[in-house]
């Protein structure tokens, strides 16, 4: 069955501190892979993806995700965490570059202590 | 444009009432999604159009919920004879997908439904 996992539910990072969510995915075809970013009342904003090709993909506000297709994983970092970045993250995989009929994980809350 | 707009944002209902929600995509995005989102757990997709026609359905829309999207534009999500299992955010998408070009989709904030 296809889904996504999200091991982490809740991780409190150190604001300048360097952050990684892990993601992994079970997927039949080609993955379509996305990080979305979800902030109280706020709706779900594209982080990242990844199609193809380089499997180290940059995304907004200093984001990057690696793809490993060996381990089925889709990990997010970032070098060092802003306040601001406290959010719910979640990883989803698809079947096009659209991102038609999303499979999401349970998602990671990120805290971020001073 | 700003992007995808939801109505109402909150809702609260009785069981056993009907109740409709709108999406208004962005402008000129063919495609629309809907997915729900219950309390600790991600998004998980419901159904989507492309233009005014419904492509695919999930198999939690039950028959007590319809979707819609007669002139390719906007959308309305009902569910009949709600229950309180249906209490969950509801959130509607839009992408532009034309094999040329083809954005991500872009989410709105949602309606949050409450079922008393």
């Amino acid at each position: 069955a296809q889904s996504v996992t999200q091991p982490d539910i809740h991780i409190t990072v150190s604001e300048g501190a360097s952050l990684e969510l892990r993601c992994n995915y079970s997927y039949g075809a080609t993955p379509y892979l996305f990080w979305y970013v979800q902030s109280p009342g706020q709706g779900l904003q594209l982080l990242l993806k990844y199609f193809s090709g380089d499997t180290l993909v940059q995304g907004i506000k200093g984001f990057e995700a690696e793809f490993k297709r060996s381990q089925s994983s889709f990990n997010l970092r970032k070098p060092s965490v802003h306040w601001s970045d406290a959010a719910e993250y979640f990883c989803a995989v698809g079947d096009d570059q659209a991102g038609t009929a999303l499979i999401f994980g349970k998602g990671t809350t990120l805290s971020v202590s001073s | 444009d700003t992007g995808v707009s939801q109505n109402p944002r909150h809702k609260i209902t009785k069981r056993g009432q009907n109740v409709t929600f709108r999406c208004d995509p962005i402008s000129e995005h063919n495609r629309l999604y809907w997915y729900r989102q219950t309390l600790g757990q991600g998004p998980e997709f419901l159904t989507y159009f492309q233009n005014e026609a419904q492509l695919e359905k999930s198999r939690l829309l039950s028959d007590r919920f319809s979707a819609e999207r007669p002139k390719g534009s906007f959308s309305t999500l009902e569910i009949q004879r709600t229950e309180q299992g249906d209490s969950a955010m509801y959130l509607c998408a839009s992408s532009l997908t034309t094999g040329i070009v083809n954005t991500e989709a872009f989410f709105g904030q949602g309606t949050r439904l409450t079922v008393v």
